[in-house]
């Protein structure tokens, strides 16, 4: 079965740059996207087709993809941003997977 | 604006069945993918089911595949997960999402998010 992986944890100070990777070997062909999850609450989309940004997501949350991963960075965090982050995508014979989630700490 | 309400969730015995129902506001719900996606107690996402807009195409997670359906309603503007055969790993939140369009292009990765309704399998 299909796999993304993620860091478990990721710290950083506040404005401070902070990266989450995904790794999954259809990553090349599927585009990723990414997820915050605050305590109690629905996940929220924050990055869709690898490095586009919802409306009302802030400039400070951005996506890339290259090869086999792909990369959520969020520049200059904010206490607000501590959350578990999750990417998704899926293969190309139609699976779609979560990774396991990255738990970003604000120090 | 996008909106998804869950409902049916509550406590089951293990080898009983549940039905889950997602209604639908907002948006033309006949356009869109529609998924369900679970969360158990203090772990990650799982991703459990999708399906197309026609309903043609469905997708289960192995975990899953054999004991749960999904559908939808057209007319009612709701989804549905059938969960049979229920197992003390099935307890969860469960999360209705919408899928993404692009244009024309159209993709199960969830957007939009329901509350979630809470399962509990227990004796």
């Amino acid at each position: 079965s299909y796999e993304l992986t993620q860091p478990p944890s990721v710290s950083v100070s506040p404005g401070q740059t902070a990266r989450v990777t995904c790794s999954g070997d259809a990553m090349p062909k599927q585009y990723a996207y990414w997820y915050q999850q605050k305590p109690g609450q629905a996940p929220v989309l924050v990055i869709y087709k690898d490095s586009e940004r919802p409306s009302g997501i802030p400039e400070r949350f951005s996506g890339s993809s290259s090869g086999t991963a792909a990369t959520l960075t969020i520049s200059g965090v904010q206490a607000e941003d501590e959350a578990d982050y999750y990417c998704h995508s899926g293969d190309t014979s139609g699976t779609a997977v979560f990774g396991g989630g990255t738990k970003l700490t604000v120090l | 604006q996008v909106q998804l309400v869950e409902s049916g969730g509550g406590l089951v015995e293990p080898g009983g069945s549940l039905r889950l129902s997602c209604a639908a506001s907002g948006f033309t719900f006949s356009d869109y993918y529609m998924s369900w996606i679970r969360q158990a107690p203090g772990k990650g996402l799982q991703y459990i089911s999708y399906i197309s807009a026609s309903g043609s195409t469905k997708y289960y997670a192995d975990s899953v595949k054999g004991r749960f359906t999904i559908s939808r309603d057209k007319a009612k503007k709701s989804l549905y997960l059938q969960m049979n055969s229920l197992r003390a790993d099935d307890t969860a939140v469960y999360y209705c999402a919408r899928g993404f369009c692009s244009g024309a292009i159209c993709y199960e990765s969830p957007t939009d998010w329901g509350q979630g309704t809470l399962v509990t399998v227990s004796s």
